[in-house]
Formats: C-alpha cells, sequence, structure tokens
C-alpha cells in the first residue's frame, strides 16, 4: 500500500541554520504530495504541494521538489526562525487510496534563539 | 471567524464513560474528517464523511461512532471509553476535489483515566 517515511525527530536547530527534513515515499501511480506543519496546541496546516514530478513547491521560505526517481519529497529552509518550532509531516494522495491523504509520522523540529 | 471548530478543547473522563466531541466548519466544504493523534505525534485517519454520506471507515472499534447531522457537522460519540483512547481528536474538513487540502480544527485533547 501507500505509505510516507520521514526523517526522526527531534531535529534541534540554532536560529538561521538550514533545515532539511527527509522524506521518501512509496505509491503506484502517480500521488500528489504535501507538506503539512503543527505549532503547538495547534491543528495541521497545509505548508506547500507539488502535484507532479520535479514540480517545486514553496511558502513562507520553505521548498521541497517532487522527486520521482527517488520518491522523495525533502522538505528545506535556508534560514528557520524560532517561530518555526512545529511538527512537520510530509503527506501524500492519490486515487489508489481513493484520495484519502496518508501523513508520515512527522519530524519535530525546535530552534532555539 | 473560525474555520473548523471543536467542542471540548479538553475532556477528561473515566474509563466506561461515554463521551462526545463536535465539530463545526463554516468553510463550506462538503467533506469532515476525523483523525486521532496519539503521543507520538502519529495521525491516523478514523472517518470520512462527504455531504453526510460516510467515505472513509478505517478499522476502529465500533464503540467510535460518527454523526453528521448536516453537512456543516460532524461529531464524534465513543461509548465505554477505555485508556487506550487518550489521545488528541482532530477534525478536518476539505473542499469536493481538493480532498489533499484539509483544514484542521484546533484538536480536542481526550485523557481517560
Amino acid at each position: 500500500g501507500n505509505s510516507v517515511t520521514q526523517m526522526e525527530g527531534p531535529v534541534t536547530l540554532s536560529e538561521e541554520a538550514f533545515l532539511t527534513i527527509n522524506c521518501t515515499y512509496t505509491a503506484t501511480g502517480y500521488p500528489s504530495l504535501f507538506w503539512y506543519v503543527q505549532y503547538p496546541g495547534e491543528g495541521l496546516q497545509l505548508l506547500l504541494k507539488a502535484t507532479k514530478a520535479d514540480d517545486k513547491g514553496s511558502n513562507k521560505g520553505f521548498e521541497a521538489t517532487y522527486r520521482k526517481e527517488t520518491t522523495s519529497f525533502h522538505l528545506e529552509k535556508g534560514s528557520v526562525q524560532v517561530s518555526d518550532s512545529a511538527v512537520y509531516f510530509c503527506a501524500l494522495s492519490s486515487q489508489t487510496s481513493y484520495d484519502k491523504v496518508i501523513f508520515g509520522p512527522g519530524t519535530s523540529l525546535s530552534v532555539i534563539p | 471567524d473560525t474555520a473548523v471548530s471543536q467542542t471540548p478543547k479538553y475532556l477528561v473522563t473515566q474509563m466506561g464513560n461515554d463521551k462526545s466531541i463536535k465539530c463545526e466548519q463554516n468553510l463550506g466544504h462538503d467533506t469532515m474528517y476525523w483523525y486521532k493523534q496519539d503521543s507520538k505525534k502519529f495521525l491516523k485517519i478514523m472517518f470520512s464523511y462527504n455531504n453526510k454520506e460516510l467515505i472513509i471507515n478505517e478499522t476502529v472499534p465500533n464503540r467510535f461512532s460518527p454523526k453528521s447531522p448536516d453537512k456543516a457537522h460532524l461529531n464524534l460519540h465513543i461509548n465505554s471509553l477505555e485508556l487506550g483512547d487518550s489521545a488528541v481528536y482532530f477534525c478536518a474538513s476539505s473542499r469536493l476535489g481538493r480532498e489533499y487540502e484539509q483544514y484542521f480544527g484546533p484538536g480536542t485533547r481526550l485523557t481517560v483515566t
């Protein structure tokens, strides 16, 4: 079945450091890929998306590129801020999973001043 | 102004009790969901409804029953609560055809003692 794997957290970075959170997926067909973010005490919010191979999703300084050859969708940000501290979820959706969104296990990020 | 709201935010109850969590969305969305998030932040879909019709019913105990009185509401009833039901429960909604873009409520933290 379809699934999403993420690097284990927690990840702790200093402010202005470069962020990479790895995400790989297993899916039949051509899934769409997403990153969701969950700030402390809140529900998840869609951060960015990519719907086909080589698409780059971007939002709030975060980027991720859909790499079909490596089945990956790594999240990157050039300079993190304390306000980026949150849990990040990689996710996929495809018609073979009846369009339901399958979430990865989440990666917790803490940014320290 | 809240897009997806849930009540209560916190729920502490004893084993064996029956409880309900309410969810309302004012976005005009057609599809609503219930998710369970465990202590390790792992997110699992439980149910989804589209226009008051059950679409997704994952393997959850039949003590859990969703009820959708109208398109804007999806309530979750839990009978005979068990310790393992302790978790954060999230309601979400999406527009038809954009199931990947889900709007989450703030969550209900359920503690069973």
